[in-house]
């Protein structure tokens, strides 16, 4: 399994950040993975933004939730992440990624290139 | 939320060398640990999960341990490859990282 993400690489500050992972090599509905986006500031930790599985409600970072909207497009074998109102403090690279769902815990094996994303006017 | 501090923030080795970087949770996280290795402009690599269990095809120069607060993460020569930042992550309570280490080149 492949991820892949693709997205503005500018969003100006107040818009809306619109991300896709597209997943090759498996089906984003098949219920094997937990797909999970991250994001790091330049030369920042990384930070778990949440998830979203085949069924049931996405789960979001508790600082993130008024902000975000997880959605998958079964048709496409996407997963996708929106983020409102955003500042300069959203600059970071965003990553999507797969938590193995008949692992023990959420660690991630399986994780796309990364996206850089500017937040400028 | 669960606070993850590694130390120390940079590390300066020799290609041979045995290196230990600690990881410490604010609060008893069980084994529920991992270690990423990432490189810069690269997606981080996963190299041992519940503490200590080696993913495999990581080389065995890994090892991890460590149980509810404090966790380390041992590397016991040095090669060329492995000068990168690494990150401890708890998934006890959702998920945190660690702020990196830099194992950097002597």
């Amino acid at each position: 399994v492949h991820l892949q993400e693709s997205g503005p690489g500018l969003v100006k500050p107040s818009e809306t950040l619109s991300l896709t992972c597209t997943v090759s090599g498996g089906s984003v509905n098949s219920g094997s993975y937990y797909w999970t986006w991250f994001r790091q500031p330049p030369g920042k930790r990384l930070e778990w933004i949440g998830y979203i599985y085949y069924v049931g409600e996405p789960h979001y970072n508790s600082s993130l939730k008024s902000r975000l909207t997880f959605s998958l497009d079964t048709s496409k074998n996407q997963f996708s992440l929106k983020l409102s109102s955003v500042t300069a403090a959203d600059t970071a690279v965003y990553y999507c990624a797969g938590d193995d769902s008949s692992s023990s815990g959420w660690f991630y094996d399986l994780w796309g290139r990364g996206t850089l994303v500017t937040v400028s006017s | 939320d669960i606070q993850m501090t590694q130390s120390p923030s940079t590390l300066s080795a020799s290609v041979g060398d045995r290196v230990t970087i600690t990881c410490r949770a604010s609060q008893s996280i069980s084994v529920w640990l991992a270690w990423y290795q990432q490189k810069p402009g690269k997606d981080p690599k996963l190299l041992i999960y519940k503490a200590s269990t080696l993913k495999s095809g990581v080389p065995a120069r890994f090892s991890g341990s460590g149980s509810g607060t404090e966790f380390t993460l041992t590397i016991s020569s040095l090669q060329p490859d492995d000068f990168a930042t690494y990150y401890c992550q708890q998934y006890s309570d959702y998920c945190t990282f660690g702020q990196g280490t830099r194992l950097e080149i002597k």
